[in-house]
């Protein structure tokens, strides 16, 4: 049972325009969210994240809506630049709990020149 | 500082055998993580470490699994009689706190492949 689905496993975007992953869950006790990105052959790095009492977070060019009631959650890259091409991975946890992350499968974003 | 760290960054072995791999945290991080990734899949979590307390084991997909972790250090996760699919990239990330919010960091890694 996938509790935290990525339905694209692929972007391309052309470098300047706007990134928009995508980012779905089940779970109704996940309540904080985060995004890491993943270069080839290295771990994965955090990069933003959303608690669930907010609806967006913003950090320079990256910016987090959270969509409770619909259960949906985005990660906006503005402009977008050649070195954002990663694997995109989104998370979720419940706190409180054994905060084991749950993640979704990836999208691959390619940023095109 | 140094990030976590994993070895060995690959590991090929034969189907049947044990496997050891290892993790070190980032010092002063008092919680640990094992994930996967096998191809095509998100991350999936195994086990978690938090101090002294007993492990979170939830994760582990079978008891050819195990992991131990010597108090706030190194970790090692040993898989028994390898399968084929237990072929993986198996990530250790830590994290300075267990409950609450999760950013964890990452290891780099290893790649597990079984022949």
């Amino acid at each position: 049972d996938q509790q935290v689905k990525q339905n694209s496993p692929s972007l391309s975007v052309q470098e300047g325009r706007i990134s928009i992953l995508n980012c779905d869950y089940t779970n109704s006790m996940f309540d904080y969210f985060l995004w890491y990105k993943k270069y080839p052959a290295e771990g994965p790095t955090f990069l933003i994240s959303i608690s669930s009492i907010k609806d967006k977070n913003e950090d320079g060019r990256f910016t987090v809506f959270l969509n409770k009631s619909a259960k949906h959650l985005s990660l906006h890259i503005v402009p977008s630049q050649p070195g954002d091409s990663a694997v995109y991975f989104c998370a979720a946890i419940t706190t409180g709990t054994a905060s084991k992350l749950t993640f979704g499968t990836g999208t691959r974003l390619q940023v095109t020149l | 500082g140094a990030g976590v760290s994993q070895s060995p960054s690959n590991k090929v072995t034969e189907k049947g055998k044990d496997v050891e791999l290892r993790c070190d945290p980032i010092s002063g991080h008092t919680a640990l993580y094992w994930y996967r990734q096998r191809l095509g899949q998100g991350l999936e979590f195994l086990i978690y470490f938090q101090g002294n307390s007993a492990p979170d084991k939830s994760g582990l997909p079978s008891d050819r699994f195990s992991a131990e972790r010597t108090g706030e250090s190194v970790s090692t996760l040993t898989i028994q009689r390898t399968q084929q699919e237990d072929s993986a990239v198996y990530l250790c990330a830590s994290s300075y706190r267990g409950l609450g919010a999760g950013e964890q960091y990452f290891g780099p890694g290893t790649r597990l492949t079984v022949t």
